[in-house]
């Protein structure tokens, strides 16, 4: 059983370009969260999707983010027009039931560089 | 709403025991216990969900004090395989948002 994957691993984009992060949950996991580690920090809660619905989004930026998990295919972290800010790891995890009360299985996460 | 986890932190000679606390200035609805290796994804140790709950594995436990807010982690005889970042992470409402701490570097030396 295949664990959560992400990719790519490592994402370099110049100021004012788009990034694009992927996340594919573990098999019969359809329970994705969003988190952000910026270098010697903790981890920040982004968002948590279900299967085509966005439960909570409280963590991410209002502006030039945006986060998706449609029916078929992995879930999307989208950011637009990135800035230097935005260096940060990026980490997926999934979990197979609903709610926050089960194990969360991380995947090994994007580390994204804004040139 | 970020817990605070204390100490910031710690370092240990192998066989020495450590506890990390986490405190939250919100109810907590339940508490989960994470390690992170420097470059490498958190990995789950373990979840309590009621509180008094304790549980273990290993030489690792931990306990949820659910009328104070508080967790703490209790890692008795170290290991250096036990070196990482422990995070704590609680639900700041039932199945949703979920917070992690501000995280306890532990180091243990030969």
């Amino acid at each position: 059983n295949a664990g959560v994957m992400q990719n790519p691993r490592h994402l370099v984009r110049r100021r004012g370009q788009e990034a694009r992060l992927r996340c594919s949950p573990m098999k019969g996991h359809s329970h994705v969260y969003w988190y952000r580690q910026l270098p010697e920090e903790g981890l920040k809660f982004m968002v948590y999707l279900q299967k085509e619905n966005i439960i909570d989004e409280s963590g991410m930026p209002k502006e030039r983010f945006s986060a998706e998990f449609p029916k078929e295919g992995p879930s999307i972290l989208r950011i637009q027009q990135v800035v230097r800010g935005d260096s940060a790891a990026y980490f997926c995890a999934s979990s197979p039931s609903p709610g926050l009360r089960n194990e969360q299985f991380f995947g090994p996460g994007t580390r994204l560089t804004v040139l | 709403q970020q817990p605070v986890q204390s100490p910031q932190a710690v370092i240990l000679r192998e066989g020495e025991d450590a506890v990390i606390n986490c405190s939250s200035s919100k109810a907590l609805y339940s508490v989960h216990w994470y390690r992170q290796k420097h470059g490498e994804a958190p990995v789950f140790l373990m979840i309590l969900l009621k509180g008094g709950e304790q549980k273990g594995h290993d030489k690792i436990s931990a306990s949820f004090n659910e009328k104070k807010q508080q967790s703490s982690l209790y890692l008795t005889a170290s290991q250096l395989s036990y070196s990482g970042t422990y995070f704590c992470g609680t639900e700041g409402v039932p199945g949703n948002q979920f917070y992690f701490g501000t995280g306890t570097s532990l180091t243990v030396i030969p």
